[in-house]
C-alpha cells in the first residue's frame, strides 16, 4: 500500500527558507501515471495547492507562490522536496504531500501524507 | 485567476440527503473532485472525475457537474459524515480548491 510521509523542521524563522521532504513508500515515484504535489492548510483555513512535480522533473506551480517555490525530485531515494523562500507568518500551515493522478492533465490527489505543521516565528 | 465557491456550511438531519455545491465559471467543462476532511486528519478523496468513487468510499456519496456548478450528494447521511468538504478542479493546469463547506449532521 502506497504511503507518503512528510518530514522537516517544525519551526522556521521569518525571511528564511522552509524545506520539507516527502518520502514515498510501497510504490515507485517514477510511475508514468502520477504527479506528486504539495498542498498546505493554514490553521482553521482551507486547502491551498502549492505545486506538483513529475518524476522527470517537470513542474507546475501555483502562480501566487511561484516566485518563492521550488519543488524537486530524487528518484533514487523515492522522495520529492519543497523549498519555500522568504517565509512570513502567513506561511504557517500544515503542509501535505500527495500523489496526483495525471490524465493528460492534472487529476485528483488520491493519496495524502499525514501532514506536518510548520510554524514561522522568530 | 480561477475561483471555486462553496457555501461555508450545510446542515442535514441523520438519514436525509445532503447536497454541497461548488461553483465556478464553466465548471462543467472541467473535471471536479471532492475531499472529506475530519478534524486533525488529512483530506480523503471521495469523488473524482465529477462522479467516480474511489475504492472504499460508500455508495451514499455521489457527484455531478454541469454548467457552472458541481454538486456532492450524500444520501442517507450518517453522523460519521460530519466533516469539512472541499471541491477541487484545475484550470490551465493549475489546481484550484474551493473554500470548503462544513457539513453538520444534527
Amino acid at each position: 500500500q502506497l504511503q507518503l510521509q512528510e518530514s522537516g523542521p517544525g519551526l522556521v524563522k521569518p525571511s528564511e527558507t522552509l524545506s520539507l521532504t516527502c518520502t514515498v513508500s510501497g510504490g515507485s515515484i517514477s510511475s508514468s501515471s502520477y504527479y506528486w504535489g504539495w498542498i498546505r492548510q493554514p490553521p482553521g483555513k482551507g486547502l491551498e495547492w502549492i505545486g506538483s512535480i513529475y518524476y522527470s522533473g517537470s513542474t507546475y506551480y501555483n502562480p501566487s507562490l511561484k516566485s518563492r517555490v521550488t519543488i524537486s525530485v530524487d528518484t533514487s531515494k523515492n522522495q520529492f522536496c519543497l523549498k519555500l523562500s522568504s517565509v512570513t507568518a502567513a506561511d504557517t500551515a500544515v503542509y501535505y504531500c500527495a500523489r496526483q493522478k495525471w490524465l493528460g492533465g492534472p487529476d485528483a490527489f488520491d493519496i495524502w501524507g499525514q501532514g506536518t505543521m510548520v510554524t514561522v516565528s522568530s | 485567476s480561477y475561483e471555486l465557491t462553496q457555501p461555508p456550511s450545510v446542515s442535514v438531519s441523520p438519514g436525509q440527503t445532503a447536497s454541497i455545491t461548488c461553483s465556478g465559471d464553466k465548471l462543467g467543462d472541467k473535471y471536479t473532485c471532492w475531499f472529506q476532511q475530519k478534524p486533525g486528519q488529512s483530506p480523503v478523496l471521495v469523488i473524482y472525475q465529477d462522479s467516480k468513487r474511489p475504492s472504499g468510499i460508500p455508495e451514499r456519496f455521489s457527484g455531478s457537474n454541469s454548467g457552472n456548478t458541481a454538486t456532492l450528494t450524500i444520501s442517507g447521511t450518517q453522523a460519521m459524515d460530519e466533516a469539512d468538504y472541499y471541491c477541487q478542479a484545475w484550470d490551465s493546469s493549475f489546481v484550484v480548491f474551493g473554500g470548503g463547506t462544513k457539513l453538520t449532521v444534527l
